[in-house]
């Protein structure tokens, strides 16, 4: 395991109300990313991390917002959840030069 | 921007026998970094094998191997006596080298592998 963890596995919220994902990681990586995962689009890139306080846009950002106050964490934020945000939702790190390793995931289904 | 695509939404494979997933890719980048990852039912994305654009040797992995077809941009996976535990979704993935900055990744919408008993 790259000893990445995500918070929560699994959460249902109405619409409308704001959601907080965490990523955590024990691996003092420096890139952190976050993906959605839908059916018939494979992963796409939210936003992403090269640093503390460090971060920029993906293909997907519309409606999302990230921080990165610490290494080891990267929050992904939906400041007023739709259901067009239900997906699940992966986060990644890196070491720059290497491959991409995903945390197990976090299903988000708003209702 | 860059496209990787994936035209197989499913395949399927006897257990013991060969398959091969197909993947391409669009860049105008010269050098660059291709992945294969697996997403059992499980749903954990697993790295199955990496290649390097400026490494003419096709990446190997126990039973995983690629074809890397630089000038036709493909990147085709061969799993060789296919197990029932290879059933999973597989996606291509495309990345550029990156100076200190992004190090994005673009995936395939992914081909779905079956293994049959």
């Amino acid at each position: 395991d790259a000893g990445i963890t995500q918070s929560p596995r699994h959460k249902v919220t109405e619409t409308g109300t704001p959601v907080t994902l965490r990523c955590h990681q024990t691996e003092n990586h420096r890139y952190m990313y976050w993906y959605r995962q839908d059916p018939g689009h494979g992963l796409r890139l939210i936003h992403y991390s090269y640093g503390v306080k460090d971060t920029d846009k993906g293909e997907v950002s519309d409606g999302y917002s990230v921080s990165r106050s610490k290494t080891e964490d990267f929050l992904l934020t939906l400041e007023s959840a739709t259901s067009s945000q239900t997906s699940v939702y992966f986060c990644a790190i890196s070491f720059q030069g290497t491959e991409q390793y995903f945390g197990p995931g976090t299903r988000l289904t708003v209702t | 921007a860059q496209t990787v695509t994936q035209s197989q939404p499913e395949m399927s494979v006897q257990e013991a026998e060969t398959v091969t997933l197909s993947c391409t890719y669009d860049t105008s980048e010269s050098d660059y970094y291709l992945f294969w990852y697996k997403q059992p039912p499980s749903r954990q994305m697993i790295l199955v094998i990496r290649q390097e654009a400026y490494k003419q040797q096709n990446a190997t992995e126990n039973r995983f191997s690629v074809n890397f077809q630089k000038a036709a941009k493909s990147f085709s996976l061969k799993i060789s006596d296919s197990q029932l535990g290879d059933a999973a979704m597989y996606f291509c993935a495309y990345r550029e080298p990156s100076e200190g900055g992004s190090e994005k990744l673009v995936f395939g919408k992914g081909t779905k592998l079956t293994v049959n008993p």
